[in-house]
């Protein structure tokens, strides 16, 4: 099983509408998870870090997670044009004991595409 | 928030020549950075974690002696392409975990830019 797991898309939404990207992830110890979003050719941008079961609102976005289901979302209310981008879910797991060696793992990412 | 800086933007360089990338946080210190290489319509690829005052540890299948790491202070990292070719052409990007509340090490990281290197 992947580390990390995203479906590639694309995820076509029109203007207005809640876009919804999940990620899965394989181990069960993970303590912090992030969403980051990419516009082509640019570099990764922080949207969102969750840490503890449940939502976790900034604005139009919502983050979701479920650690006894392994299972962190994504939800974009009102999706605007300006949201198209690669969605890439991260999540920080342990490779070896000790706290030095965690290692933020990324999803291949979800391609988003909002319609006007 | 926290923020990355990295120079150059874009590198137009010779086949065979060196290029070195420079990856900076201005707000906050770093022992350590990661540098991510990603080729067109691909992920993000962790190469190699920069620690300052030490060797870098890099991944598996990435060659040491052609991606030189240094990391001299806590605010600074390089990386430098020796030797490039055209199949080093990519897009390199530097990131940090700032201390946001929480361990370090749950702290999400922070990307500078992106260098995108074209070797001719």
């Amino acid at each position: 099983q992947k580390e990390v797991e995203q479906n590639s898309g694309p995820l076509s939404v029109p203007e207005g509408a809640i876009a919804s990207l999940n990620c899965t992830y394989s181990d069960r110890v993970s303590q912090s998870f992030f969403w980051y979003r990419q516009y082509s050719g640019k570099s990764p941008e922080l949207i969102m870090s969750i840490y503890s079961n449940g939502d976790k609102e900034d604005g139009r976005f919502t983050a979701q997670l479920n650690k006894a289901s392994q299972y962190v979302s994504l939800l974009i209310r009102d999706s605007q044009p300006s949201d198209s981008a690669t969605y890439l879910c991260a999540v920080n797991i342990l490779k070896n004991s000790g706290g030095s060696n965690y290692k933020l793992t990324f999803g291949k990412g979800t391609l988003l595409t909002v319609n006007p | 928030g926290a923020v990355v800086s990295q120079h150059p933007s874009r590198v137009i360089c010779k086949s065979g020549t060196s290029v070195k990338i420079e990856c900076r946080s201005l707000d906050f210190q770093a022992t350590t950075m990661f540098w991510y290489r990603q080729f067109p319509k691909q992920s993000l690829m962790l190469m190699a974690t920069s620690n300052e005052g030490s060797k870098a540890t890099y991944e598996q299948g990435v060659e040491k002696d052609k991606f030189l790491i240094n990391h001299a202070s806590l605010t600074l990292s390089t990386l430098t392409v020796t030797s490039a070719h055209p199949e080093d052409s990519s897009f390199y990007i530097c990131s940090a975990r700032a201390p946001e509340g929480k361990s370090l090490y749950n702290s999400p990281l922070h990307f500078g830019n992106g260098t995108r290197l074209t070797v001719t």
